[in-house]
């Protein structure tokens, strides 16, 4: 059974570059979220998506954006980037049949660092 | 305010029980939830628990949940040296799509 998966595992960029995260989520399941953590802090809520839409947002700047694919899979899209949004990146994914509770299984993540 | 708070570190010896506690937000967060996260790792679910319970048993690990208190705990019995992670107590507020993290909580086992 294969769990949530992201790509790439690591990524180095410079200031005002643009990123794309992607994930595959856990089979059957079919909403994605996205965190951010930064060192040594919680992860902090993106956005989420379901049925290729973003259902709800976090408290983080439009330069955020994502995409959900008919397969489930996500890409998040980071534009311009700052010093600032290094972090470790995760993809969370869940079934929301479950409803608004189901529980999240989240990937390895992503380690944007920003030069 | 909307801060998940724990403790920051634990340190315990390996064979004694270790207790993680989190005071959460929202006090219609209907799940509770507790992850764990090894060096370099994602999250990994460890238990969860539904708002009209008080305690949830699961193997080594029991959660105690004080609503009127807003306050969770993670007991884990016999601590090992594979138990050294961070810990992290969740919400969803305002039963909503998103989890609310605490700043986590790193378990430290000793020998």
């Amino acid at each position: 059974d294969a769990g949530v998966t992201q790509s790439p595992t690591h990524l180095i960029k410079t200031r005002g570059q643009q990123v794309t995260l992607r994930c595959s989520p856990k089979s059957g399941h079919d909403t994605v979220s996205w965190y951010q953590q930064a060192l040594g802090q919680g992860p902090q809520f993106i956005f989420q998506y379901y049925e290729e839409e973003e259902r709800q947002r976090g408290n983080f700047p439009d330069r955020f954006s994502g995409h959900q694919f008919p397969n489930y899979s996500s890409e998040l899209n980071v534009n311009a980037l700052l010093l600032g949004d290094s972090a470790l990146y995760l993809c969370a994914s869940s079934l929301n049949r479950r409803g608004p509770n189901s529980p999240l299984h989240f990937g390895n993540g992503t380690r944007l660092t920003v030069t | 305010g909307e801060d998940v708070e724990q403790s920051l570190f634990l340190s315990v010896r390996e064979g004694d029980s270790s207790v993680i506690n989190c005071t959460y937000t929202d006090s219609s967060s209907t799940y509770l939830y507790w992850y764990k996260q090894e060096p370099g790792a994602g999250l990994q679910l460890l238990t969860y628990i539904f708002s009209n319970m008080d305690m949830k048993q699961d193997q080594r690990l029991t959660v105690l949940l004080n609503k009127k208190d807003k306050h969770l705990s993670l007991r884990i019995a016999d601590t090992q040296t594979g138990d050294s992670a961070i810990y992290f107590c969740a919400e969803v507020p305002g039963g909503g799509n998103k989890l609310t993290f605490g700043t986590g909580t790193q378990l430290k086992v000793e020998l």
